[in-house]
């Protein structure tokens, strides 16, 4: 069975702190990515990255950054945390098993004061 | 640009009832067509749809699309309080790699 694991489930910051969110997954997927979830947006995809090292930009980067230093393992860096990023950050995977499927961590609710 | 719409974004119905949720699509390259359900945690998948007119089938919950038209339509028969969730309809865009893009969502509640 495909686990995507998320560091935190609940999370409350103040603004202006760094926040770093983990997404750990034991597939050995290529793949991995970064969404926020708000209500009446949808999903909407932060950052994604198909290698170690490598990351591409999603639809809404903007104020966030990623690191993947390993494979299982993917952060997603919130350099000065905003109230705006007041969210559901879900974290998923897949590989080339997977077709287009991709697997969900849990999510972490991040709230920021 | 690639674009997923949902419809309704919300649903309430009675225990035993029928729904029907929508997806349309405008994208470049269409490859397939993703459904997740929601509870309260991770999306699980449902189904992948790649062919126009095949009927997925999993219990009560069943999904068809249509290519020409651009749509996919997921049913739920004789509904149960635990289908209560989001579903999310997803697909694929910039071929290469496995990007999806995804609607908006359909909250589904079902009253006892």
């Amino acid at each position: 069975d495909v686990k995507v694991t998320q560091s935190s489930r609940y999370l409350v910051k103040r603004t202006g702190e760094k926040v770093f969110l983990e997404c750990v997954q034991d597939m050995d997927h290529e793949n991995m990515f970064w969404y926020r979830q708000d209500p009446g947006l949808g999903l909407r995809l932060i950052y994604f990255s198909y290698d170690v090292k490598m990351k591409e930009k999603g639809d809404i980067p903007e104020g966030y950054s990623v690191s993947r230093e390993k494979k299982e393992r993917f952060s997603l860096i919130l350099e000065s945390a905003s109230t705006n990023q007041t969210s559901m950050y879900l974290c998923a995977s897949s590989g080339p098993g997977t077709g287009y499927e991709q697997y969900f961590g849990p999510g972490t609710r991040l709230t920021v004061t | 640009e690639d674009k997923v719409v949902q419809s309704p974004l919300s649903l309430v119905v009675h225990e035993g009832d029928t729904v029907t949720l929508n997806c349309s699509y405008e994208v470049t390259n269409f490859r397939s067509l993703l459904w997740y359900k929601q509870e309260k945690k991770a999306p699980t998948f449902l189904f992948m749809l790649t062919s126009s007119g095949i009927e997925k089938k999993s219990g009560r919950l069943s999904s068809i699309l249509d290519k020409k038209e651009l749509f996919s339509i997921l049913n739920i028969t004789a509904t149960q309080t635990g289908d209560s969730a989001i579903y999310l309809c997803a697909v694929p865009v910039n071929f290469g790699n496995e990007k999806l893009t995804f609607g908006t969502g359909t909250r589904l509640t079902i009253i006892p």
